[in-house]
């Protein structure tokens, strides 16, 4: 089956302590990205990937990093989390060429205290 | 800068009825326009997709309607049933380039049995 998957799904951390959250796809896509979700402010994009070690910013990357060591997986590292992160996670992915269907993980919630 | 507007925030819809959904884009470059759908829990899934060279575009009981002069484009859902309760998001690109989608902020809509 076609699928993201991301992991955890819910996490309750503590401010400043380092999180990863994986992201894994399995249908051999170029383009992979993270977006977070809150109320009233739709899906914003953190940081998306175009190819293996190739990333680059979305519209709110501070206080995030992302690495892409293999064309399936693409974490999301928070190295000091603070509440304001607190939010609904989403990894997506989808074929490099344009007007391809993004497919999106189930979502990761993250509570930060 | 919101470039893509999309409303009502919310939308309550008994069944049987129509739902409409608008919104409306800025970038006159802009030509590729995506609606997704979220269920409570999951993340979004590509519904339909519509370019300019076409008014509208149907599948189903979802149609999209573009208006290239009034730069708007609208999402009609008929006979909409409580199982289309979610969450959608209209979104824009130029060449349908997903690394630059611009998102509306999302409608809720709920129908009523």
């Amino acid at each position: 089956e076609a699928q993201v998957t991301q992991n955890p799904r819910y996490l309750i951390t503590v401010t400043g302590k380092k999180l990863t959250v994986t992201c894994s796809q399995n249908m051999n896509h170029e383009y992979m990205s993270w977006y977070r979700q809150d109320p009233g402010l739709g899906l914003r994009q953190i940081y998306y990937s175009m190819n293996v070690e190739v990333t680059d910013k979305g519209d709110v990357p501070e206080g995030y990093k992302v690495s892409r060591k293999e064309k399936r997986n693409f974490p999301l590292i928070l190295e000091s989390p603070s509440p304001n992160q607190t939010s609904l996670y989403f990894c997506a992915s989808s074929p490099g060429s344009p007007g391809n269907t993004i497919y999106f993980g189930e979502g990761s919630w993250l509570t930060v205290v | 800068q919101q470039q893509v507007k999309q409303s009502p925030q919310s939308l309550i819809v008994q069944k049987g009825g129509i739902s409409i959904i608008n919104c409306a884009y800025e970038n006159t470059a802009f030509d590729y326009f995506p609606w997704y759908q979220q269920f409570p829990g999951k993340g979004p899934a590509l519904l339909i997709a519509i370019r300019p060279d076409v008014s509208e575009k149907k599948e189903g009981r979802f149609t999209i309607s573009f208006n290239k002069s009034a730069k708007q484009f609208s999402l009609h859902i008929m006979d909409s049933q409580p199982g289309d309760s979610a969450t959608y998001f209209c979104a824009a690109s130029k060449g349908g380039n997903n690394r630059k989608l611009i998102w509306g902020l999302g409608t809720s809509l709920a129908v009523n049995p």
